[in-house]
């Protein structure tokens, strides 16, 4: 699976939108983009996943770029709750389906 | 939907015992587990794919023999830390992908935090 890039930590306040950054440049052209999130002490929660549309649930949305080579997660209106490790992960569909973590980043929700 | 739960949530254990945890799809059916270990500050580590009837995959550095995988049914696995030692002591996370429906996303449990003294 490619190798993803992203800041170590993050600062955002609470009611704007956090926008989170991922660059995997070397991800080729059967591999995804999926985002998990990690509240303190509990299991990874699936986020949202894209291939190389701009997707949207009702979570957040995932902006890729035209060459794929980035993302951007994009919490519209965080809210406190929202503090978390934000995992960027790429991999394909098919096969071993596992996931390999990186560090993340550490987003913090200020009031 | 798509609930997996751990059981137990946390677990103190005397060095040299052995530890079972379990992990259950609640909702769904799923012929693939995963087993992470997650050690303080850092990211989860994948430790072994489990399959249902079959024997599971162990990543590399990961003892197979220390580290006993069930994948009995289609809706739980169970791993025992056999013989643990303070060094075991971590925070054990399982996920779970549907063999129908959203076959492309995995969903995971809370997690066990083992401590052994």
């Amino acid at each position: 699976d490619a190798k993803t890039t992203q800041p170590t930590s993050m600062d955002c306040a609470e009611g704007r939108a956090a926008n989170l950054p991922c660059n995997h440049s070397t991800i080729s052209g059967n591999e995804y983009v999926y985002w998990y999130r990690q509240i303190h002490s509990q299991g990874p929660q699936y986020i949202i996943h894209g291939l190389k549309n701009n997707e949207t649930n009702e979570m957040a949305s995932l902006i890729i770029t035209e060459d794929r080579k980035s993302s951007t997660l994009i919490l519209p209106h965080a809210t406190l709750r929202d503090t978390a490790v934000y995992y960027c992960i790429v991999r394909i569909i098919q096969g071993a389906q596992k996931l390999v973590f990186g560090q993340g980043t550490r987003l913090t929700i200020n009031p | 939907g798509a609930v997996v739960s751990q059981h137990p949530s946390r677990v103190i254990c005397k060095s040299g015992t052995s530890v079972k945890i379990e992990c259950r799809s609640l909702d769904f059916q799923a012929t693939t587990m995963f087993w992470y270990r997650q050690f303080p500050k850092q990211s989860l580590m994948l430790m072994a794919t489990s399959n249902e009837g079959s024997k599971a995959t162990y990543e590399q550095g990961v003892e197979k023999d220390k580290f006993l995988i069930n994948h009995a049914s289609l809706t739980l696995s169970t791993l025992t830390v056999t013989s643990a030692h303070p060094e075991d002591s971590s925070f054990y996370i399982c996920s779970a992908t549907p063999i129908q429906g959203a076959l492309e996303t995995q969903y995971f449990g809370p997690g066990t935090r083992l401590l052994v003294l």
